[in-house]
């Protein structure tokens, strides 16, 4: 079965400071990748997805991931971060067939303070 | 705008009384899944529907049953809510063709008294 693990569940950074999170999942066929966003009171959002070609991927508001097959990693990143990023972040993944069926990671609890 | 809109925004219910949550869209996609997110986890499917074709996660407790009457309408069932089944419930739906996201609802939040 597949599962994503997100090894960051509570990061705190300061305003203009770079961002990294994991994402790992594990699953053996071909995989469609996701990053979605949840601010404060609202719904999921899609930041970025990977379904083929270019391994780094650029979504919205700055931020893009790498999606790197051997390591069967998918990790977000933005190079200076806005207090207004302040959310929760989930990697999900779904196979390539059937009817999408997302699994999500645990999720990671951003706080950027200004 | 195109949407996947979930009423009501909050429920509360006494516990075993049953609730229906709604969930409709206008983006006309074939498949519509129900998640359920509990406080700082992720969402975790509960079913999904292709077209009307019902499919059940393994997992998901008998409790929790799904109707959709056409495209645009599905429902969430909760016949004999537990203070366990307090959470926040997500519609969510996609286009069946290989490569699409899917697209949330603003979900709804039920509380179990």
């Amino acid at each position: 079965a597949q599962s994503v693990s997100q090894h960051n569940h509570h990061v705190i950074l300061s305003e203009a400071a770079s961002l990294e999170l994991g994402c790992n999942y594990s699953y053996g066929g071909t995989v469609n990748l996701f990053w979605y966003v949840q601010y404060p009171g609202q719904h999921l959002q899609l930041l970025l997805k990977y379904f083929s070609g270019d391994p780094l991927v650029k979504g919205i508001k700055g931020f893009e991931a790498e999606f790197i097959k051997s390591k069967f990693s998918f990790n977000l990143r933005k190079p200076s971060v806005q207090w207004s990023d302040t959310a929760e972040y989930f990697c999900a993944v779904t196979s390539n067939t059937g009817f999408q069926k997302l699994v999500f990671g645990t999720g990671t609890r951003l706080l950027v303070s200004p | 705008d195109a949407m996947v809109i979930q009423n009501p925004r909050y429920q509360v219910t006494q516990f075993g009384k049953p609730v229906t949550l709604s969930c409709s869209q206008t983006l006309n996609h074939n498949v519509m899944y129900w998640y359920q997110q509990k406080s700082s986890q992720a969402p975790k499917l509960l079913f999904h529907y292709y077209d009307k074709d019902f499919n059940n996660e393994a997992d998901t407790p008998d409790n929790f049953q799904s109707r959709r009457p056409n495209t645009s309408f599905c429902f969430l069932d909760i016949r004999s809510p537990g203070l366990g089944d307090a959470a926040m419930y997500l519609c969510a739906t996609t286009v069946y063709k290989g490569y699409n996201e899917q697209f949330f609802g603003p979900g709804t939040r039920l509380t179990v008294l």
